[in-house]
């Protein structure tokens, strides 16, 4: 079974701490997303990668960054947590994209983190 | 602009009735539609998609249908059961400023009652 693996299902964190949120793939894919879910907004894109060592911003990239060193891990952090970033964290992977397409194929998410910051 | 909508958060079906949701997208240069299912506490998990190129595509007791004409895609579930209670996201693929991307709609919550 493929499976995306998100480290954490529960956080809790105060306001100023650094948030470390890890997300593994075990299905050897090029993609992988990190979304934010908040009720009435959807999933709104944080960051991608296409690839180890490459990122890009998504719609919503402020007070977050991003790491992937190796192939299957990709990492969301949070430098200094604010009481708006507390959200659902859904982390996503998907395989080669449709042709023209980037973030167009089946993406396969992981159980989501929630997060919390006081 | 940019927009995934849905025409009803929240649909109520009696058990064995067949489903349908609704939604609807405003960028008519999109070309790739998604369904997602979520249940409670999980991630959300694809159920199927269709290409602009294609107007109706069945799945396993669930077929897609899509209306480029007024931008409108629809799910219909057939004899729906308990286990297909659920949030159900649309999303869209396509070409906006910022170049390709995808966008999902805010979710239909689907209750079955027994």
């Amino acid at each position: 079974d493929v499976k995306v693996t998100q480290s954490s299902r529960y956080l809790v964190k105060r306001t100023g701490e650094k948030v470390f949120l890890e997300c593994v793939q075990d299905m050897d894919h090029e993609n992988m997303f990190w979304y934010r879910q908040d009720p009435g907004l959807g999933l709104r894109l944080i960051y991608f990668s296409y690839d180890v060592k490459m990122k890009e911003k998504g719609d919503i990239p402020e007070g977050y960054s991003v790491s992937r060193e190796k192939k299957e891990r990709f990492s969301l952090i949070l430098e200094s947590a604010s009481t708006n970033q507390t959200s659902m964290y859904l982390c996503a992977s998907s395989r080669q994209d449709i042709p023209g397409r980037f973030g167009a194929g089946e993406l396969f998410f992981g159980e989501g983190s929630r997060l919390t910051v006081l | 602009g940019e927009s995934v909508g849905l025409h009803l958060p929240t649909l109520s079906v009696q058990e064995g009735d067949n489903s349908i949701i609704n939604c609807a997208y405003s960028n008519s240069a999109s070309d790739y539609f998604i369904w997602y299912k979520q249940e409670s506490g999980k991630g959300p998990q694809f159920i199927i998609d269709i290409r602009s190129n294609m107007d109706k595509r069945q799945g396993q007791r669930v077929t897609v249908l899509l209306n480029k004409t007024v931008k409108h895609l629809s799910l219909q579930i057939a004899a729906t059961q308990p286990g297909d209670s659920a949030v159900y996201f649309c999303a869209e693929w396509g070409l906006y400023n910022q170049g390709g991307k995808l966008i999902f709609g805010q979710g239909t919550e689907l209750s079955v009652k027994p």
